[in-house]
């Protein structure tokens, strides 16, 4: 199995709200990525987790709290949201974070009104 | 600090054209180097990648050197089909100064006409 689930692939939130994104993984990476692309950019690196423990916050608003339950799961969870933050959320996973592949879901089109 | 450089896009060709997209980098380790592609409405997928100088990555017809003279990582095809029309993101990851980094290019967009 080389997949990296993401549900749901599309969100639609208020300002008010709070929503989770959810990433799921089962290939034994111990290193998973929440990135944040805009459309028509580059993915932009928001937090890094190696071995369930957050290794790197590229200094992301708190409205943005990742969660990372067990090896195989990353949550992103989300409150307070502006309208500038409507993105695709992309989540990956890789063996290690060192300088390794990264596998990439689907991601989620959030759309924050 | 690192850096990756793609050429602008987008890139336009017919089938059976021979595809050149330059990359460049800044880095102040070893990094090792990708290239990944986004089809429309999907997630990244890694293409092809190097880890160190005068490597080839290749992968579907698609190749790339590591040039650490040049500091660079062209992606090159000999003859693309329309199925190829993507973006294209060159990207870098380097650890070797003690700090993570997963740094992409800006994109290239390739739109192949039948």
């Amino acid at each position: 199995d080389t997949e990296v689930t993401q549900t749901p692939k599309h969100l639609v939130m208020g300002m008010t709200n709070k929503k989770s994104l959810k990433c799921e993984q089962h290939m034994g990476h111990r290193a998973m990525y929440w990135y944040k692309q805009k459309a028509k950019k580059p993915p932009e690196l928001m937090f890094v987790y190696s071995y369930e423990k957050l290794s790197i916050n590229e200094s992301v608003p708190s409205r943005f709290s990742p969660e990372c339950p067990n090896s195989s799961l990353l949550n992103l969870h989300l409150h307070a949201l502006q309208p500038e933050d409507s993105a695709l959320y992309l989540c990956a996973s890789s063996r290690s974070d060192s300088q390794e592949t990264q596998y990439f879901g689907p991601g989620t089109r959030l759309l924050v009104l | 600090g690192d850096s990756v450089t793609q050429m602008e896009g987008p890139v336009t060709l017919s089938e059976e054209a021979f595809l050149t997209i330059n990359c460049t980098y800044t880095a102040t380790g070893y990094p090792s180097l990708f290239w990944y592609v986004q089809y429309p409405g999907e997630g990244l997928q890694l293409l092809l990648k190097a880890t160190k100088a005068d490597d080839k990555g290749s992968n579907k017809g698609f190749e790339a050197t590591y040039r650490k003279e040049t500091t660079s990582f062209h992606l090159e095809k000999g003859s693309v089909q329309v199925s190829d029309s993507a973006v294209y993101f060159c990207a870098l990851s380097d650890d070797t100064s003690g700090t993570y980094k997963y740094i992409f290019g800006t994109g290239t967009r390739l739109k192949v006409l039948a």
